[in-house]
């Protein structure tokens, strides 16, 4: 069974609009984090969360907007969707969120028209 | 973090040995090197880190240079599967700082021949 779980898997916008990524996560994990990779550019880190709080945000819009219910979950919301977004967000989640191992999901592949 | 430096690409055959070099010569001592590789379309996979002493697991064998300022992973038996972008990453070591991040290159891609 998959440990990280992420939704939709594909997802397709159109400019200006708003959508929410979904991450879940069963292995009994305290910290989660976003990624991003954009088209042949190296996984890029936006996020990190402990305990549900912020711990590092190293995105420069506010755009993007992290939530947290649960401990075992990190949603990302987007609004005002533009074209240069288009990436695949990967959500991740290690033990602690100090320096211990990260494992990663499957990704969600966004595609903003 | 510090930096790594890593091949742009090898090339193997099924069955072959594989040796993937890591240069991180501005490493500190409190920098853990790991390991994560990556095939299209799919997330990264942890395969394995270190401190200072060689470690292996079911899917590698890291050997870690006296200095600390090299790497190599080594990949025993290599099959198609083992086809992906390998990433060597320095990971400070458990602080009040630290926030997780961890910051990928480009990698080595690793390209395995039948």
């Amino acid at each position: 069974d998959p440990k990280i779980i992420q939704k939709p898997k594909y997802l397709v916008a159109v400019t200006g609009s708003e959508k929410i990524l979904i991450c879940e996560q069963y292995l009994g994990h305290n910290a989660m984090y976003w990624y991003r990779q954009s088209a042949k550019k190296p996984l890029e880190f936006m996020f990190s969360y402990s305990y549900q709080k912020l711990m590092d945000n190293q995105t420069a819009s506010s755009r993007f907007q992290p939530q947290s219910s649960k401990k075992n979950h990190l949603d990302l919301q987007i609004t005002a969707l533009k074209p240069d977004d288009s990436a695949t967000y990967f959500c991740a989640s290690s033990q602690t969120g100090r320096g211990d191992t990260q494992y990663f999901g499957p990704g969600t592949r966004l595609l903003v028209l | 973090d510090a930096k790594t430096t890593q091949p742009d690409s090898m090339e193997s055959t099924e069955g072959e040995t594989v040796h993937l070099p890591c240069s991180h010569a501005t490493i500190s001592g409190n920098e853990y090197i790991y390991w994560y590789r990556q095939v299209p379309l799919q997330g990264p996979e942890y395969v394995t880190h270190g401190l200072q002493q060689n470690t292996t697991n079911s899917m590698a064998f890291l050997a870690i240079a006296s200095d600390r300022k090299s790497s190599t992973l080594i990949l025993p038996h290599v099959s198609l599967r083992d086809a992906a972008v390998y990433h060597c990453i320095l990971r400070v070591a458990s602080t009040g700082a630290n926030t997780g991040k961890l910051t990928f290159g480009h990698g080595t891609i690793l390209r395995v021949h039948p």
